[in-house]
């Protein structure tokens, strides 16, 4: 059974600063791998999905990682800033299940 | 104009009712999935319907029921509400198959229910 957690629970940094996101994974037999974004109080948003057979995926300031055999993925986050204040939640599939997502990260950037 | 739709956004109940919350998707995507979100904020998943059919169910109590009218809406239909289903159930769809593809979830914004 997959199981996904995620390192930090929660992180405070100043705006400006890069900074690092971690997702383990038990199953390392994936699909792909999706980061998602959560405001309080609010839905889930897409950011990157990285298929399998993919390293790295890119948007803007993000940059998501994947290392398949280590059961690793990390959301690097350049140049942070306070709008960049979520909760992150990565999510795994394997193939035939649905996604199984991770606890989250809480960041706050401060200003 | 929204993606995926959920009514109400907040509800309010006592133990015992029957309630129903309703998604609705504009994507064209073919398989919509509901998910809980606990307080401790852990997302599980409780049902994916592709094409007006169940596809997987994961353990979940039957007093919880999807409703599917067609490809586009997808419903929650909970009898004899506890305690313990207070929690935020978030509708999200995907463009194929819940296990095919290279499917991006599009979700929506949540609909909290608080039973007392």
């Amino acid at each position: 059974k997959q199981e996904v957690t995620q390192i930090p629970a929660a992180l405070s940094v100043p705006e400006g600063e890069n900074l690092v996101l971690n997702c383990s994974f038990t199953d390392s037999a994936i699909y792909n791998l999706q980061w998602f974004r959560q405001d309080p109080g609010k839905g889930l948003t897409s950011l990157l999905l990285i298929q399998s057979s993919q390293r790295e995926q890119t948007s803007g300031r993000l940059n998501a990682s994947l290392d398949k055999s280590s059961g690793r993925s990390t959301l690097y986050i350049a140049a942070s800033q306070p709008g960049d204040s979520a909760t992150y939640l990565c999510a795994v599939r394997n193939y035939g299940q649905n996604f199984v997502f991770g606890p989250g990260t809480r960041l706050s950037v401060l200003p | 104009d929204t993606a995926v739709s959920q009514t109400p956004k907040y509800l309010v109940t006592q133990m015992g009712n029957d309630k129903s919350i309703k998604c609705e998707q504009n994507l064209g995507h073919d398989t919509m999935y509901w998910y809980k979100q606990d307080s401790k904020k852990f997302l599980k998943i409780m049902f994916s319907y592709n094409n007006k059919e169940l596809i997987i169910n994961e353990t979940v109590p039957n007093r919880f029921s999807p409703k599917s009218p067609d490809k586009a809406h997808l419903n929650l239909h909970i009898n004899s509400l506890e305690l313990g289903d207070s929690a935020v159930y978030f509708c999200a769809s995907s463009p194929g198959r819940s296990t095919s593809g290279a499917n991006v979830l599009t979700f929506g914004a949540g609909s909290r229910l608080t039973v007392l």
